[in-house]
């Protein structure tokens, strides 16, 4: 079944306790992408990875680390968490579009709590 | 960067009526136009997009419209049903930088 994952999938954690939240794909699709959901705030990207070895910021990258050593795998490392990282996390990922997107498929989210 | 303003923030139509939503965006570059769906506790998922060469895109009950020189984009339901409950987001996006509106919470009383 063609699927992005994501684990954890629920997450209670402290101040400054390094994390990892893991995706990865099974659709062989080059861009990955991360983003956080709160409340009245929508969907705000944290970063994205257009292929292997290519990473970027999107409009919230302060506070967050990716990388994209495999294709199919995308991590958000949380180096020192803070209680404003609390949040509902989503991975994406798509086909290689160029400069026009193609459908991301979201994964099923991370809830993250940080005391 | 790009801003994405979604309006109205909460819709409530009679099942049987037509729903719009109607979003913004601030940078004329931006090329690609998604709406996502999100049920209660469960993922985002693509019911129509729209790329900035194309000003209007329909499937069946859902259609969006695109106007580049206001720099507008509206989502379109008709014959709403009690299951089109749900958040709808909208999105721009400039090569891959995908920024969202706020949302907008939809309820199709029966």
């Amino acid at each position: 079944e063609a699927q992005v994952t994501q684990n954890p999938r629920y997450l209670i954690t402290v101040t400054g306790k390094k994390l990892t939240v893991t995706c990865s794909q099974n659709m062989n699709h080059e861009y990955m992408s991360w983003y956080r959901q709160d409340p009245g705030l929508g969907l705000r990207q944290i970063y994205y990875s257009m292929n292997v070895e290519v990473t970027d910021k999107g409009d919230v990258p302060e506070g967050y680390k990716v990388s994209r050593k495999e294709k199919r795998n995308f991590p958000l490392i949380l180096e020192s968490p803070s209680p404003n990282q609390t949040s509902l996390y989503f991975c994406a990922s798509s086909l290689w579009g160029g400069a026009v997107p193609n459908e991301q498929f979201f994964g099923p989210g991370t809830r993250l709590t940080v005391l | 960067g790009e801003n994405v303003e979604q309006h109205p923030s909460t819709l409530s139509v009679q099942e049987g009526d037509s729903a719009v939503i109607k979003c913004t965006y601030s940078d004329s570059a931006s090329n690609y136009f998604p709406w996502y769906k999100q049920e209660l506790g469960k993922r985002p998922q693509l019911i129509i997009d729209i790329r900035s060469n194309v000003g209007e895109k329909k499937d069946q009950r859902i259609a969006v419209t695109l106007n580049k020189t206001a720099k507008h984009f509206s989502l379109h339901i008709t014959e709403t049903q009690p299951e089109d409950s749900a958040v709808y987001f909208c999105a721009a996006s400039i090569n891959n930088d995908m920024r969202f509106g706020a949302g907008t919470r939809l309820t199709v009383k029966p």
